[in-house]
């Protein structure tokens, strides 16, 4: 069974830190897909980034950056330069490919960023 | 595009009421799924339709749980006879194909009391 732990359940750091977001997975199949995803407290989930099982190279967006490792099943999660408006619940999510139809995506219980000014 | 829709924002019902969803899709997706989110927690998955046929239905959904998604367009959950287990958020998302990134909704909070 596919499972995601996002074992910071909450993290404080002032404005301008850097801060690291951990996720580690579990999957029995060889092909599968990592997300995560940013829920503001307006509450609507918004999509960040999709990384599929075969592409390890690390993705750079803006201050925003990601670290696949296979090797330790972790899909960790960078903030450059944190601001204010980066204040939310961060959730990391896993899908298995499978042999078709759809597969579900298993979220993990998030972990709640807060950037103090 | 204007994003997934969904109504009502808010719904407080008694015990052992009826309620009913909306959710209205990105025109162009033909994906649309139903989550459940608790405090604390994230989103579970509870159904997912590919147009009009409903193709997975979690364990999680008892048979108080019905979805519909009539013509592949806007799609309703209702729950019978809710319990107060029932209070949630209730989230629905769309999506272009199966693996990429759902556009979410902004949910409908559910309290039972």
């Amino acid at each position: 069974a596919q499972k995601v732990t996002q074992a910071q359940t909450e993290i404080s750091v002032v404005e301008k830190e850097d801060v690291t977001l951990d996720c580690v997975y579990e999957t029995r199949d060889t092909t599968y897909y990592l997300f995560w995803y940013k829920q503001p407290p307006s509450g609507e989930l918004v999509f960040l980034i999709r990384r599929n099982s075969f592409d390890e190279q690390n993705e750079i967006s803006g201050r925003y950056s990601w670290n696949f490792q296979k090797s330790t099943s972790s899909f960790n999660f960078t903030i450059t330069a944190s601001q204010v408006v980066d204040s939310a619940v961060y959730f990391c999510a896993l899908s298995e490919a499978g042999s078709g139809g759809y597969q579900k995506v298993t979220f993990g219980i998030g972990t709640k960023l807060q950037v103090i000014p | 595009d204007t994003g997934v829709s969904q109504n009502p924002r808010h719904k407080i019902t008694k015990r052992g009421q009826n309620v009913t969803f909306r959710c209205d899709p990105i025109s162009e997706h033909n994906r649309l799924y139903w989550y459940r989110q608790t405090l604390g927690q994230g989103p579970e998955f509870l159904t997912y339709f590919q147009n009009e046929a409903q193709l997975e239905k979690s364990r999680l959904l008892s048979d108080r749980f019905s979805a519909e998604r009539p013509k592949g367009s806007f799609s309703t959950l209702e729950i019978q006879r809710t319990e107060q287990g029932d209070s949630a958020m209730y989230l629905c998302a769309s999506s272009r194909t199966d693996n990429y990134g759902y556009t979410f909704g902004s949910g409908t909070r559910l309290t039972v009391v």
